[in-house]
């Protein structure tokens, strides 16, 4: 069976903090995406990931990917309230089917 | 990115009754578009692929007869919502699949269902 889990569900943090958010996959990918939604509204592509060792990286937020152990990662640098928003990992798999992690709740406190 | 469009973003209706929504591609062309369904504080759930000029293909426990998807061109999706009844109130989402852009899925602002 085919799962995505993101760790931690909800996160509540101190502006000018770092935290990292991770996603664990089950089956092989070679392909990992980031998005993020703000309350009410759709979900916006942040980063595409598609090596293993890929690393990309956007104002204080950077991804990584590491496909041996199914695990990519999020990392929040100096945290600012405009960053409070729900981030989704999507590991997608044949047929382009995305499976979407559970999400993390982010509030940035200031 | 690439942009998709949803339409309607909020409808109420009456129970019984069909609402369609439409997702379009607005700057490039999707031979594949999906169908997701989002209910509050919960992560997306796929409900079908839809595959320009094909059927659609349904995901298990997702009633075909019910969410008729129409895929005619290659900008434009359609979900038909037959027969609404209130647990079909959900937050409804759409996306197209941007070969160009390592098959990222760009979404549509969603569409709130609500049925009385």
């Amino acid at each position: 069976e085919l799962k995505v889990e993101q760790n931690p569900l909800f996160l509540s943090m101190q502006e000018g903090k770092n935290y990292t958010i991770y996603c664990n996959y089950s089956t092989t990918s070679d392909r990992l995406y980031w998005y993020r939604q703000d309350p009410g509204k759709s979900l916006e592509s942040l980063f595409v990931l598609l090596s293993n060792g890929a690393v990309k990286q956007e104002g204080r937020l950077m991804a990584s990917l590491d496909t041996k152990a199914r695990l990519s990662t999020l990392h929040i640098t100096a945290a600012v309230h405009d960053l409070s928003a729900t981030y989704f990992c999507a590991v997608a798999y044949t047929g382009n089917q995305f499976y979407f992690g559970t999400g993390t709740s982010l509030t940035v406190i200031p | 990115g690439a942009v998709v469009s949803q339409h309607p973003s909020w409808v109420i209706c009456k129970s019984g009754t069909s609402v369609k929504i439409e997702c379009r591609s607005l700057d490039f062309q999707a031979t594949t578009m999906f169908w997701y369904r989002q209910f509050p504080k919960q992560s997306l759930m796929l409900m079908a692929t839809s595959n320009e000029g094909s059927k659609a293909t349904y995901e298990q426990g997702v009633e075909k007869d019910k969410f008729l998807i129409n895929h005619a061109s290659l900008t434009l999706s359609t979900l038909t919502v037959t027969s609404a009844h209130p647990e079909d109130s959900s937050f409804y989402i759409c996306s197209a699949r941007d070969p160009a852009r390592w098959d990222t899925q760009y979404f549509g602002p969603g569409t709130r269902l609500t049925v009385l």
